[in-house]
């Protein structure tokens, strides 16, 4: 599969707590990014890392990017209830035509408890 | 306000009918895409557009056609062909190829 595998499927924390999530995958990428979606919403861009970064901060939000374990991770520190959404990576690659294509994974699906 | 509109939200349709879900964005952007969103599932790629009057099919593009006659619009049609239509239907543009996408609200199909 060219998609990435998000972990855990699923996460309750309460508020105030951080929250960890984790993109793996098993092809070579260009870059990998996360989108949020509250549900039955759309999704919203969160960060991109490129495949030559290693960490990237925006806000609450650090994401970290292990080209040799082929793994993303994203940390959403001090959440708020407002973080209850699902949390996707996606990662462009190249296609067997030779262009580009974004693949998403099946997403984690974060709970804040207040 | 700069963004994208998908309407209708929801959407009910006999089998056998096309719809045609709309697609409008102001953000400038080129490219366009279509995607399909399943209970529990991640997003799949149906078709997208680099350029007006120019589209690729994505990884499920069987039982769909769209066209795009003008930069801000994407419509998107799913045929009688489609043998598993009813999905959470999402467009999403960017500025560049696949890279930061802007995603719109979404429209639900129901088809019975």
């Amino acid at each position: 599969s060219q998609q990435g595998e998000e972990d855990p499927q699923a996460l309750s924390i309460q508020e105030g707590e951080n929250a960890t999530m984790n993109c793996s995958y098993k092809t070579s990428i260009n870059n990998l990014q996360w989108y949020r979606q509250n549900s039955g919403r759309g999704l919203v861009h969160l960060i991109l890392i490129r495949s030559n970064e290693r960490e990237k901060h925006s806000g609450r939000l650090r994401v970290t990017l292990d080209t040799s374990k082929k793994s993303s991770s994203l940390l959403i520190t001090a959440s708020r209830a407002a973080d209850t959404a699902s949390y996707f990576c996606a990662l462009t690659l190249i296609s067997n035509f030779g262009n580009e294509k974004l693949t998403f994974g099946t997403g984690t699906r974060l709970t804040i408890i207040p | 306000d700069g963004g994208i509109t998908q309407s209708p939200k929801y959407l009910f349709r006999k089998e056998g009918q096309n719809v045609t879900l709309s697609c409008e964005q102001n953000l400038n952007h080129d490219a366009m895409y279509w995607y399909r969103q399943d209970p529990g599932q991640g997003l799949r790629l149906i078709y997208y557009s680099q350029i007006v009057n120019d589209f690729q099919k994505g990884d499920i593009a069987e039982g769909y056609s769209v066209s795009r006659e003008k930069k801000e619009s994407f419509p998107l049609t799913v045929t009688s062909a489609q043998k598993n239509p009813t999905a959470f239907y999402l467009c999403a543009s960017s500025q560049a190829d696949f890279y930061e996408q802007y995603f719109g609200p979404g429209t639900r199909l129901t088809v019975t």
